[in-house]
């Protein structure tokens, strides 16, 4: 069965330093992989995502991650964060298709100015 | 439509009543989920829809939670007997057909309060 782990349940950054979130998945067979992020009282909304090749996707807001699959992992980064980025993040693991996508339990980051 | 719908954005419920909870899924979205987010938790799946069939509804904690699929387009989740632990935000997300998976466009969610 697919299952995520996200280890750090909560992370306080400084503005302007640089982050790394970490997720580590369960999967028999290639995965597909997300990163999404959540805003206080606001839906979910896809960061970027992994399905084959490049093993470091781009996404939006300027995030970042790269896939290991020695390693099973598939951890955020970004240089440089904005207040903006407090959040909860979360990583998904699907497979192939429409079918339904395995979240880790979040990562809460707040940004100390 | 533009976004996935979801009504009411807010529901207060006293125990032991039932809700209905709604979802309008993206235009020619064919797959469409239902996932319940308790408060400082993850997201808990609970049913899946490819059409108007549910291959995957694994995710329903009990009989008392059921959903259908209509015309390929709205759904309901309905939750009868609510209890306190059904408390939660209920999301609802569409994705498109085809090979891959693209993820989900998910809904601003329905709040769930029973008192």
């Amino acid at each position: 069965a697919q299952s995520v782990t996200q280890p750090d349940i909560h992370i306080t950054v400084s503005e302007g330093a640089s982050l790394e979130l970490r997720c580590n998945y369960s999967y028999g067979a290639t995965p597909y992989l997300f990163w999404y992020v959540q805003s206080p009282g606001q839906g979910l909304q896809l960061l970027l995502k992994y399905f084959s090749g490049d093993t470091l996707v781009q996404g939006i807001k300027g995030f970042e991650a790269e896939f290991k699959r020695s390693q099973s992992s598939f951890n955020l980064r970004k240089p440089s964060v904005h207040w903006s980025d407090a959040a909860e993040y979360f990583c998904a693991v699907g497979a192939k298709g429409a079918q339904k996508l395995v979240f880790g339990q979040g990562t809460r980051l707040t940004i100390n100015p | 439509g533009a976004g996935v719908s979801q009504s009411p954005s807010n529901k207060v419920t006293e125990k032991g009543k039932d809700v209905e909870l709604r979802c309008d899924p993206i235009s020619g979205h064919t797959a469409l989920y239902w996932y319940r987010q308790r408060l400082g938790q993850g997201l808990e799946f609970l049913i899946y829809f490819q059409g108007n069939s549910a291959p995957d509804k694994s995710g329903l904690p009990s009989d008392r939670f059921s959903a259908e699929r209509t015309g390929e387009s709205v759904s309901t989740l309905t939750i009868q007997r609510t209890q306190q632990e059904d408390s939660a935000v209920y999301l609802c997300a569409s994705s498109p057909p085809g090979p891959k998976n693209y993820g989900y466009t998910f809904g601003s969610g329905t709040r769930l309060t029973v008192v």
